[in-house]
């Protein structure tokens, strides 16, 4: 069974940083693609960005809003994908989900895990 | 980037009835690239739909997507308890893109 265990959310202020990881289990983590969605609080889902397999190069793409303060990363070794925000804004507070790509549709984020709750307050 | 537009923004029905909710483009889109998710309250979005009309995994058959171009649509034939919920559209493609929501409720 896939499952991917979201942690690192919390309470921070304006201009700190954080780092989410999202461990996963039940496949092989290599393989896929991943990506990050977030959605604030009683608003919709926005992608963040994902980071291909290191098969297909590793390289990550980002939405406008977060490129260049946050990076997605990810250790094969540890299962394990990562998500670093730096300069937080308040517009950041979300639930982030890690999600899987094309592990068992194409094209299609197709596994989720429950999310994890930043809160960027003063 | 691709803007996509659903409506309406919420659906009125009754468990038994047919619900059919749109997505609308802002550009043609390659049907591979459009996408269904649904999001009951408090749970993470499932997977429904990718490529316009293939069910992903574990999916009942009462859902199916269709469309091409910059119109889409997904029908749920008959409503279960369980499928009231919001339901979101996606372009999958750098960047990805949802649109907003459609919420089913009673």
């Amino acid at each position: 069974e896939v499952q991917l265990v979201e942690s690192g959310g919390g309470l921070i202020k304006p201009g700190e940083s954080l780092r989410l990881s999202c461990a996963a289990s039940g496949f092989t983590f290599k393989t896929p693609w991943m990506s990050w969605v977030r959605q604030a609080p009683e608003k919709g889902l926005e992608w963040v960005g994902r980071v291909k397999s290191n098969a297909d190069g590793g390289t990550t793409h980002y939405a406008a809003p977060v490129k260049g303060r946050f990076t997605i990363s990810r250790d094969d070794s540890r299962n394990t994908l990562y998500l670093e925000m730096n300069s937080l804004k308040m517009e950041d507070t979300a639930v982030y989900y890690c999600t899987t790509e094309g592990l068992a549709a194409l094209a299609a984020l197709d596994f989720w895990g429950q999310g994890t709750l930043v809160t960027v307050s003063s | 980037e691709v803007v996509l537009t659903q409506s309406p923004d919420t659906l009125s029905l009754s468990p038994g009835e047919r619900a059919t909710l749109s997505c609308r483009a802002s550009q043609i889109v390659d049907s591979r690239y459009l996408l269904w998710y649904q999001q009951r309250p408090g749970q993470a979005p499932r997977l429904l739909i990718y490529g316009t009309s293939r069910r992903a995994t574990g999916i009942p058959d009462r859902f199916s997507g269709s469309g091409s171009g910059t119109d889409f649509a997904l029908t749920i034939s008959r409503l279960e308890p369980e499928d009231f919920a919001m339901y979101y559209c996606q372009h999958y493609g750098n960047p990805d893109t949802f649109g907003p929501g459609t919420k089913v409720d009673i």
